[in-house]
């Protein structure tokens, strides 16, 4: 399976763009780059995920590099609510299990 | 909220004791996993099932089992309880079939457990 590199912690602003990166790559065709969130000790929260285009739902933006060797989480304006651990995820899909595999992701602070 | 549903939300208990933490998957979701968090080794998958069977282990002790039943609950059951047993356990799900690409993954607000 492949692996994640994601910076320990980062900063932002409050309203202003936060961009978290993220590295995979040894990432294989078949798998899918899934981003979770975990707010201090509540169960992690689903945010977005995609194979090789470009995602965005109400959540963020998901912009994934060409070569599919890297990632980049986009909240558009950070409130202080977004303050949480982000967790970037190579997800494998095959017959069998499918199951995430967590790292040890991004610490996001928002400030005011 | 998720629409994973867990109980009980907080449990203390004594070493040696043996404790069972429910989970109600997503309404329609047939795939539960379940995983612990504790403070020094992050989010650990335990168990996989699908539709009643298991379908992957991962760091789970010989002391933890869990199941699902026909209704598609699951529950997970810790015995000979120790003080490294204490941690959050968070149940989740998905609905789309096994292989299927994309079928996300759900979490429920996780289980508390306090090993005394």
């Amino acid at each position: 399976d492949a692996k994640t590199t994601q910076p320990p912690s980062m900063d932002c602003a409050e309203g202003r763009a936060a961009n978290l990166p993220c590295n995979h790559s040894t990432i294989s065709g078949n798998e899918y780059v899934y981003w979770y969130r975990q707010i201090h000790s509540q169960g992690p929260q689903y945010i977005i995920h995609g194979l090789k285009n470009n995602e965005t739902n109400e959540m963020a933006s998901l912009i994934i590099t060409e070569d599919r060797k890297s990632s980049t989480l986009i909240l558009p304006h950070a409130t202080l609510r977004d303050t949480a651990v982000y967790y970037c995820i190579v997800r494998p899909v095959r017959t069998g299990a499918n199951n995430l595999f967590f790292g040890t992701g991004t610490r996001l602070t928002v400030i005011p | 909220d998720s629409g994973v549903t867990q109980t009980p939300k907080h449990l203390i208990t004594a070493t040696g004791q043996r404790v069972t933490l429910r989970c109600s998957p997503r309404s329609g979701d047939l795939s539960v996993y379940w995983y612990q968090q504790s403070l020094d080794q992050g989010l650990q998958f335990l168990i996989q099932y699908y539709n009643g069977e298991e379908r992957a282990k991962g760091n789970i002790l010989e002391r933890f089992s869990a199941q699902q039943f026909p209704d598609l609950h699951s529950e997970l059951n810790l015995s000979s309880l120790e003080l490294g047993d204490s941690a959050l356990y968070f149940c989740a799900s998905s609905g789309a079939p096994q292989g299927v690409p994309g079928n996300t993954i759900y979490f429920g607000e996780g289980s508390w457990l306090t090993v005394v």
